[in-house]
């Protein structure tokens, strides 16, 4: 899991403005998945990846918008939209597969002030 | 969709007893169910995993049992030390050949050791 990086580590925002986090892998894998993480909480899934230039919306997907350009990088945009986006975020990759083994990000917590 | 239960909540056992976590998930086309721990402040990290055609897999003091016609799957840590202190999340996906598409989590157990 050492593979994937997330930033910023903290992030602060302003209520109305879009923010975007940033997941970069070097594993050489092909799917990549946001998860959103509430106190208390198991994970949510928000978007997910199979491939390059495809994506699909998780359970959570309101409020939030992703890309994936390239095979490393699959970042995730948190719109004004989103009504309670303070949570911490985590950033995951796997072989091909949801069944493949899912390796995390260290994550990033936004804050909205 | 999927759903998943996890039970308990909050578990406290003394130093070299042993923990049990149950899981149970509604959808009968599951057939990989991991087990992560993550630690506060950090990401998770999977500890052991099992797949549907397998119905109890060890990893040193770790167990994992899978029951299909109940829909339900539980953790075995043996001798528990205080480095087992963590939040420990089951999941449940299904593979249909079409690809990826997630986990689904349980709320979490957070395990407390009592030296």
């Amino acid at each position: 899991d050492g593979g994937i990086t997330q930033s910023p580590k903290y992030l602060f925002r302003k209520e109305g403005q879009n923010v975007t986090l940033s997941c970069e892998q070097n594993l050489n894998h092909d799917a990549m998945y946001w998860y959103r993480q509430d106190p208390g909480q198991g994970l949510r899934l928000i978007y997910y990846s199979q491939i390059v230039n495809d994506f699909q919306k998780g359970d959570i997907a309101e409020g939030y918008s992703v890309s994936r350009e390239k095979k490393e990088s699959f970042p995730l945009t948190v719109t004004s939209a989103q009504k309670n986006p303070t949570a911490f975020y985590l950033c995951a990759s796997s072989v091909r597969r949801s069944t493949d083994t899912q390796y995390f990000g260290p994550g990033t917590r936004l804050t909205v002030l | 969709g999927e759903n998943v239960e996890q039970h308990p909540s909050t578990l406290s056992v003394q130093e070299g007893d042993s923990a049990v976590i149950k899981c149970t998930y509604s959808d009968s086309a599951s057939n990989y169910f991991p087990w992560y721990k993550q630690e506060l402040g950090k990401r998770p990290q999977l500890i052991i995993d099992i797949r549907s055609n397998v119905g109890e897999k060890k990893d040193q003091r770790i167990a994992v049992t899978l029951n299909k016609t109940a829909k339900h799957f539980s953790l075995h840590i043996t001798e528990t030390q205080p480095e087992d202190s963590a939040v420990y999340f089951c999941a449940a996906s299904m593979y249909s050949g079409g690809g990826a598409d997630g986990l689904t989590f349980g709320k979490g157990t957070h395990l407390i050791i009592q030296p």
